[in-house]
């Protein structure tokens, strides 16, 4: 079965600094890959998705990135932090099931 | 647009009583539906799925849904809630087109009192 790792857990990081948050996944090969961003403890925001190495789909333009640099790791990045981007950061995994599987989350606090 | 809508934001239940958390879609087709669970600071756990058959679909936990194609809907259920089935539920749904999105809705609150 799938398991999907992301870190690190929480993550406290000052305004203008820069950001690396990495998923890896174990258990399946050539999955799909997402980046959902959810604030204040609701609505979940699709940032971007991932059907193969280097092909990144953007849902909203914004001040993050990511990349896909091997088959089982998906990675997102900024190059300076805003306040909006606070939030919890969760990355997903789909491989022929058609349900996603989810990592347990980043919470990042900009401050 | 593509949208899931989940029209109430907190469902409160007693213990025991049955649960209906609401969800409707407006995706073109024959979407994929899924409802998912989060408990605080956790990531989303899967609950199940409808993709073809049976509108009455069982999933974990003793949770059902029932999809309604003509009123473009999957609502959650339970026949008894427990005070343990407090947490967020999500209903996502995923078209059946090659973009492979998955679409969520913004959440219901499910707060069961004992």
């Amino acid at each position: 079965s799938q398991t999907i790792h992301q870190w690190p857990a929480t993550l406290v990081q000052p305004v203008g600094s820069p950001l690396s948050l990495e998923c890896t996944v174990e258990g399946t090969s050539n999955p799909n890959l997402y980046w959902y961003r959810q604030a204040a403890g609701r609505g979940l925001q699709l940032l971007f998705y991932s059907v193969g190495i280097g092909q990144i789909s953007s849902e909203v333009p914004q001040n993050l990135s990511a990349s896909r640099p091997q088959d089982r790791q998906f990675i997102l990045s900024s190059k300076k932090l805003l306040l909006s981007d606070s939030g919890f950061y969760l990355c997903a995994c789909r491989h022929l099931n058609t349900e996603a599987f989810f990592g347990q989350g980043t919470r990042l606090t900009v401050v | 647009a593509q949208s899931v809508a989940q029209p109430e934001d907190q469902v409160n239940v007693a213990e025991g009583n049955p649960l209906t958390v609401k969800c409707t879609y407006s995706v073109s087709g024959n979407p994929y539906l899924f409802w998912y669970v989060q408990y605080p600071n956790r990531g989303l756990q899967f609950l199940l799925k409808y993709i073809t058959g049976d509108n009455l679909v069982k999933g974990s936990y003793g949770f059902e849904a029932e999809f309604n194609k003509s009123q473009t809907s999957f609502h959650l259920k339970k026949p008894s809630a427990l005070v343990s089935d407090s947490a967020l539920y999500f209903c996502a749904v995923r078209p059946r087109d090659n973009t492979d999105k998955l679409i969520f809705g913004t959440g219901t609150r499910l707060q069961v009192f004992p």
